[in-house]
């Protein structure tokens, strides 16, 4: 068990709905960064929340967006769905204050768009 | 970018065998994580190596970072090793994680 939590951890959205998908991260971390698996594929980073502001974002269109509240947790937001957006969507934990910066991942939520 | 490769793509080993695990990058790097992946999509954690050598039971981890390379060692292996292994680094100011594609290792009985 990593102690962060994803939920749902199944989803099925028609093309064109918005989606949001939500994280806890572990205790003591401050730091929520998503990531976007497709079948077959190491997962792409998509943004990283510190400090309730984005801090990175990946090759990923605007359309992908996210926050962080005071507790750590975040949510990561979808708008216009498409067919290719159907992948596990995974989010990490870490902390960005010391020098370990490990990061713990949850069990994912996998989300079909048709 | 940074690029992150793994080698090799692919792994079948019978139950009891041995395998070494490679993974290259193409920069400096802050740090260096490998990850098994199970078949629900959990990303387990097996080391955080950004240098040195690491052991933990059947499994251990190289790093070379001069190099650029690390290497996991998968001694006496059981069938519940089988899965996708990846590599992953973090590079630059930020702690976003780069990862390789994967190398998927099934060990047959």
């Amino acid at each position: 068990e990593t102690g962060v939590t994803q939920s749902p951890t199944h989803l099925i959205k028609t093309r064109g709905q918005q989606v949001t998908l939500r994280c806890s991260s572990q205790s003591g971390h401050n730091t929520v960064s998503w990531y976007q698996q497709a079948l077959g594929q190491g997962p792409q980073f998509i943004f990283q929340y510190y400090r309730e502001e984005e801090n990175g974002r990946g090759n990923f269109p605007p359309r992908f967006s996210g926050l962080q509240f005071p507790n750590y947790s975040s949510e990561l937001n979808v708008n216009a769905l498409e067919l290719d957006d159907s992948a596990l969507y995974l989010c990490a934990s870490s902390s960005r204050t010391g020098v370990n910066t490990e990061a713990f991942f949850g069990q994912g939520t996998r989300l079909t768009v048709v | 970018g940074i690029q992150v490769e793994q080698s090799p793509p692919d792994l079948i080993l019978q139950e009891g065998a041995n395998s070494t695990l490679r993974c290259n990058f193409s920069d400096s790097v802050n740090n260096l994580q490998w990850f098994h992946q199970n078949p629900w999509g959990q990303l387990i954690n097996l080391f955080y190596i950004p240098s040195g050598t690491k052991q933990n039971g059947r499994l251990s981890a190289t790093t070379v970072a001069t190099e650029r390379y690390s290497l996991l060692y998968i001694s006496s292996s059981q069938t519940t090793d089988s899965g996708v292994y990846f590599c992953a680094v973090e590079f630059g100011a930020n702690s976003k994680l780069t990862f390789g594609k994967g190398i998927t290792l099934s060990v047959r009985p």
